[in-house]
């Protein structure tokens, strides 16, 4: 079974400051990567996925992550936060088995920005 | 393009009545996911449907919860009897196919007083 660890609960970033948040998952082969990102009373945005292939994959709103296959880690990252990215980070899971498209999801990252 | 569409989103319950929650995929997407979502925690898989067919329900409740996502109209997921514990968001996700990324609704705040 798959599963996902975000260890850090909170992360709080001055605006203008770069900004990594990690995410390290445990799946027997190869899996699909994903970061969400959820404000407050608000659905889940994706924000980039890895499938296959080039292992730094660009998102939306200028993020970025990285695979590391060696390390089981997908961390996000952005050079340069904006207030508005204040919100909660979810990096998941999802198996490539027929039958098994479930997400896993990880217990999510809370940023805070401060001027 | 529409997205996928819950309502309602809040809803409020007593102990022991039923929730029925309803979910609209994004148009052309025929596979639905339903997550639930405890306050401070991740989102928890609960069931994954295509049209007429419950695909995985590994992390459905045995009691009391049940899917559906007909041939018309859209996904619904039943609780039976609610229960405090019941309380919490529910989200339904869409997808064209089982390996594309899913697309999430705004959710369902249910509370049970």
């Amino acid at each position: 079974a798959q599963s996902v660890t975000q260890p850090d609960i909170h992360i709080t970033v001055s605006e203008g400051a770069s900004l990594e948040l990690r995410c390290n998952y445990s799946y027997g082969a190869t899996p699909y990567l994903f970061w969400y990102v959820q404000s407050p009373g608000q659905g889940l945005q994706l924000l980039l996925k890895y499938f296959s292939g080039d292992t730094l994959v660009q998102g939306i709103k200028g993020f970025e992550a990285e695979f590391k296959r060696s390390q089981s880690s997908f961390n996000l990252r952005k050079p340069s936060v904006h207030w508005s990215d204040a919100a909660e980070y979810f990096c998941a899971v999802g198996a490539q088995d027929f039958g098994n498209e479930k997400l896993t999801f990880g217990t999510g990252t809370r940023l805070t920005i401060i001027p | 393009n529409a997205g996928v569409m819950q309502n309602p989103r809040h809803l409020v319950r007593r102990r022991g009545q039923e929730a029925r929650l309803r979910c609209s995929p994004m148009k052309g997407h025929s596979h639905v996911y339903w997550y639930r979502q405890l306050p401070e925690e991740g989102l928890k898989f609960m069931v994954y449907l295509q049209k007429e067919n419950i695909i995985d329900e590994s992390g459905m409740p045995k009691e009391r919860f049940s899917a559906e996502f007909p041939k018309e109209g859209p996904s619904i997921l039943r609780i039976q009897q609610v229960v405090r514990g019941d309380s919490a968001a529910y989200f339904c996700a869409s997808s064209p196919s089982g390996f594309q990324p899913q697309h999430f609704g705004d959710g369902t705040r249910l509370s049970i007083l």
